[in-house]
């Protein structure tokens, strides 16, 4: 009973790149987060979706970054023309939402994509 | 916005010893959430508090919630080494997404 898998676990970029971040929820979950923490500090929000819908986004960024959880496939953070300030660890959680299999409220976490730009 | 702090930011105890963190928070909240992360890993969650009730044990974890003072703590008792981690409060404010503190970074000397 696979967890929510994100790839890739690390990734370096120089400046200017593209970083694309993958997360597969976990089985039978159609909710997903995306979180960002910078080091020595807290999580901080930064979109929520559901397939093929964006419900929440108030955390993003107003440039460069996207996401988007298809229909099929994982879900996708799209960072463009990346900054050293981009460097951090990207979290993505799931849960099954309100109408999913038993709503605890809880988020399952996977390990994380750190990405470092150079 | 950041909806929690958390109290201490760091604390150092002795396997043994109980540990007390305190998360306070500023909306109306559905429920609020402890969770815990090893360095390096990803968030692991402990336990989940609603908005109605006051107090919840979970093995050597209480947590209690006074809505009053839009406060929580979470004591770990009797700890070991292997609490050894960062923990984190974290607000559902109904709409789905949940809201972190800043943590607080425990460390257990064995």
């Amino acid at each position: 009973n696979a967890g929510v898998m994100q790839n890739p676990r690390h990734l370096v970029r120089r400046r200017g790149q593209e970083a694309r971040l993958r997360c597969s929820p976990m089985k039978g979950h159609s909710h997903v987060y995306w979180y960002r923490q910078l080091p020595e500090e807290g999580l901080k929000f930064m979109v929520y979706l559901q397939k093929e819908n964006i419900i929440d986004e108030s955390g993003m960024p107003k440039e460069r970054f996207s996401a988007e959880f298809p229909k099929e496939g994982p879900s996708i953070l799209r960072i463009q023309q990346v900054v050293r300030g981009d460097s951090a660890a990207y979290f993505c959680a799931s849960s099954p939402g309100l109408a999913g299999i038993v709503y605890t409220g809880e988020l399952f976490f996977g390990e994380g994509s750190r990405l470092t730009v150079l | 916005s950041q909806q929690g702090e958390e109290d201490p930011q760091a604390l150092s105890i002795q396997e043994g010893e109980n540990a007390t963190m305190n998360c306070s928070y500023k909306t109306s909240i559905n429920n609020l959430q402890w969770y815990r992360q090893n360095s390096g890993r990803g968030l692991v969650h402990l336990i989940l508090i609603r908005s109605n009730e006051r107090e919840k044990h979970s093995g050597r974890l209480r947590v209690t919630l006074d809505t009053s003072k839009k406060s929580s703590s979470l004591l770990i008792t009797a700890s070991r080494a292997a609490d050894t981690a960062s923990y984190f409060c974290a607000t559902d404010e109904w709409g789905g997404k949940l809201i972190f503190g800043q943590g607080t970074e425990l460390s257990v000397k064995p």
